[in-house]
């Protein structure tokens, strides 16, 4: 069985400040990790996966992740945050054949204020 | 393209009631998964489809959920004697499956409230 905790439950920072919104897993199995987001009243959406190869993964809007595997983490972080990165962050896994269930951390919420 | 959708964005019904919700995946997508989300939390995982037939069941809380998708797109979710626990928001995703890449694509989400 696997587990994800989400370290912060809330994040508040100011703008152009870096952020790192910390995660950690429990697996006896080898997963995926992905970060997914949900912008005030919007649906979750990927922000970023690593599923093999290079541990650092990149999104398209600054954020990156690094897989840890000795520390069991996958924390995200973004050198210089902006007010439109107001959100709730929630960190997930899946078993190594991809194929099932999500778990979910609890989330994180970021607010950026100005 | 459509992305996942959901129906009824809202349901509001009385302790003891009825409801469905359904979801209407990507078109190709042979993958289905419901998840509930109660405030405050992560989504949690309810079942998961692999075209008509449920693979994992195992987060269905009991016997007054059950779900289908009886050809391979359409999944309903239906729940039988509705409790006030039971108020949460149900997220339907639905992904490819192509070997080594399990991206889900979520619905918005139907919030329900038992009341």
């Amino acid at each position: 069985a696997q587990s994800v905790t989400q370290l912060d439950s809330q994040v508040p920072v100011f703008e152009e400040a870096p952020v790192e919104l910390r995660c950690n897993y429990s697996s006896s199995v080898s997963v995926y990790l992905f970060w997914y987001v949900q912008y005030p009243n919007q649906g979750l959406q990927l922000l970023l996966k690593y599923l093999s190869g290079s541990t650092l993964v990149e999104s398209i809007n600054g954020f990156e992740a690094e897989f840890n595997k000795s520390q069991t983490s996958f924390h995200l972080r973004k050198p210089s945050v902006h007010i439109s990165d107001t959100a709730e962050y929630f960190c997930a896994v899946s078993d190594l054949h991809g194929r099932g269930k999500l778990i979910f951390g609890q989330g994180t919420e970021l607010s950026v204020k100005p | 393209g459509a992305g996942v959708s959901q129906t009824p964005s809202n349901k509001v019904t009385e302790k003891g009631k009825y409801v469905e919700l359904r979801c209407d995946p990507i078109s190709g997508h042979t993958a289905l998964y419901w998840y509930r989300q109660s405030l405050g939390q992560g989504p949690e995982f309810l079942i998961y489809f692999q075209g008509t037939g449920a693979a994992d069941d195992s987060g269905l809380p009991n016997d007054r959920f059950f779900a289908v998708r009886p050809e391979g797109s359409v999944s309903t979710l239906k729940i039988q004697r509705t409790e006030r626990g039971d108020s949460a928001v149900y997220l339907c995703a639905s992904s490819r499956q192509i070997a080594g890449d399990n991206e889900q694509f979520f619905g918005p989400g139907t919030r329900l409230t038992v009341l």
